[in-house]
Formats: C-alpha cells, structure tokens, sequence
C-alpha cells in the first residue's frame, strides 16, 4: 500500500491550525494507520493509531480522523516544539509502509 | 520504564554481512511484535521487517532474502542479521514496539555501507 502525503512542506506561525493529509492507494480496513512526529536527531514518537486515538501522553491539540483511504492529522493550535516532520503509517497489509513525510517549519 | 537499545552499526563494506541487536528492558519480547525501520540520511523512515514468532516473519521487498530478524528470549532481545549489503542500505536502524502502532522507539544505530 502506498502512502501520500501533502503537502510536502508546510510553513506556519506559532498559533496556526494545520491540516496535513495522507491518502492510500488501497483502502486501509480497520482504520490501521498511525501518525508519527520525528525532530532533528531524534527517533520518531506515535501520535496516533487506528486513525483517530491519540497515543499516551500526547496532547489533545493532536486529532486524527479519517477512514477508508483518506486520512488526516490536525494540530488545532502550533506550540513551537510541533515543528517536525510528521509521517503516517499503515499496518494493515504487510508490508507495512510509511508516508514520504510532511515537514511543518516554522515561516 | 519501557526502554529499546540498538548496538551493532557500524561502517562495513559492500557485499559483508552485519547483525545489530536491540535489548529490550521493561516489557517481554514475546508480548508484542518488534520491527526494525531504517532511515537513510536526509531521507524518510522505511519499515524492514517485524518478528512476531518463528512462523510470522515478514520483510520488506527490498531486503527479502538478504536480512533475517530473530530473537532472543532469555535475552530479551531482537536481532537483524543483514548480508550481501549495498551502499543504499546506509541508514539509521531503529527497533520499534508494537503491532497497532510504535508506541517505543530505540535510539537508532547507523549502518554505512562504503567502500
């Protein structure tokens, strides 16, 4: 299954609501897919799974929704340390696959 | 404290082999299925393989046939033994935790592959 993301980059103020989007070339039953967020240098950390259910400890700003083979992460409010690159995943059909990544720096 | 530390990387030349390791503390192996996901410099993440038993194994295409993900029990630990390497297997190689999802992540190991 393979996984788009837009856009590629995305540059925003502190403050900001962000809408980024993942799209399947399959339908991913189940709603198995998760977003992850990756800063410089370090390993990647779950945001969220089976689409929509935030991970533990992970601020409610963080809302995921989505089914079938369009999904979507939304940050309702940028804090300075949201910027990162944000990949989704699906887990659904071996391979499991990534997105290329959507960058949200800061403009 | 969940905890995931990968040892083993290191710079190797094309066509050798290579195993890393990753310990884990805080939970059982056995409990959950445990992946290896690699990143090339500058590039994005690529999952390689998970373990869930000796009969559910799974790799990517990319690496079928050359990498062999085990594991451990007494010790804990996962393994990925990896031949017959190429210049772009270079990356940073994580473990991960999970089957829904990575919810633990090690701090990674670097593979070069370089003449």
């Amino acid at each position: 299954i393979v996984l788009t993301q837009s856009p590629g980059t995305l540059s925003l103020s502190p403050g900001e609501r962000v809408t980024l989007s993942c799209r399947a070339s399959q339908i991913i039953g189940s709603n198995y897919l998760g977003w992850y967020q990756q800063k410089p240098g370090q390993a990647p950390r779950l945001l969220i799974y089976d689409a929509s259910t935030r991970a533990t400890g992970i601020p409610d700003r963080f809302s995921g929704s989505g089914s079938g083979t369009d999904f979507t992460l939304t940050i309702s409010r940028l804090e300075p340390e949201d910027f990162a690159v944000y990949y989704c995943q699906q887990y659904y059909r071996s391979p499991w696959t990534f997105g290329r990544g959507t960058k949200v720096e800061i403009k | 404290e969940v905890q995931l530390v990968e040892t083993g990387g290191g710079l190797i030349q094309p066509g050798e082999s290579l195993t890393l390791s990753c310990a884990a503390s805080g939970f059982a192996v056995t409990s959950t299925y445990m992946s290896w996901v690699r990143q090339a410099p500058g590039k994005g993440l690529e999952w390689v393989s998970f373990f869930y038993s000796t009969s559910s194994t799974y790799y990517a295409d990319s690496v079928r046939g050359r990498f062999t993900i085990s594991r451990d029990n007494s010790k804990n630990t996962v393994y990925l033994q990896m031949s017959s390497l190429r210049v772009e297997d270079t990356a940073v190689y994580y473990c991960a935790r999970g089957r829904w999802g990575f919810d633990s992540w090690g701090q990674g190991t670097l593979v070069t592959v370089s003449s």
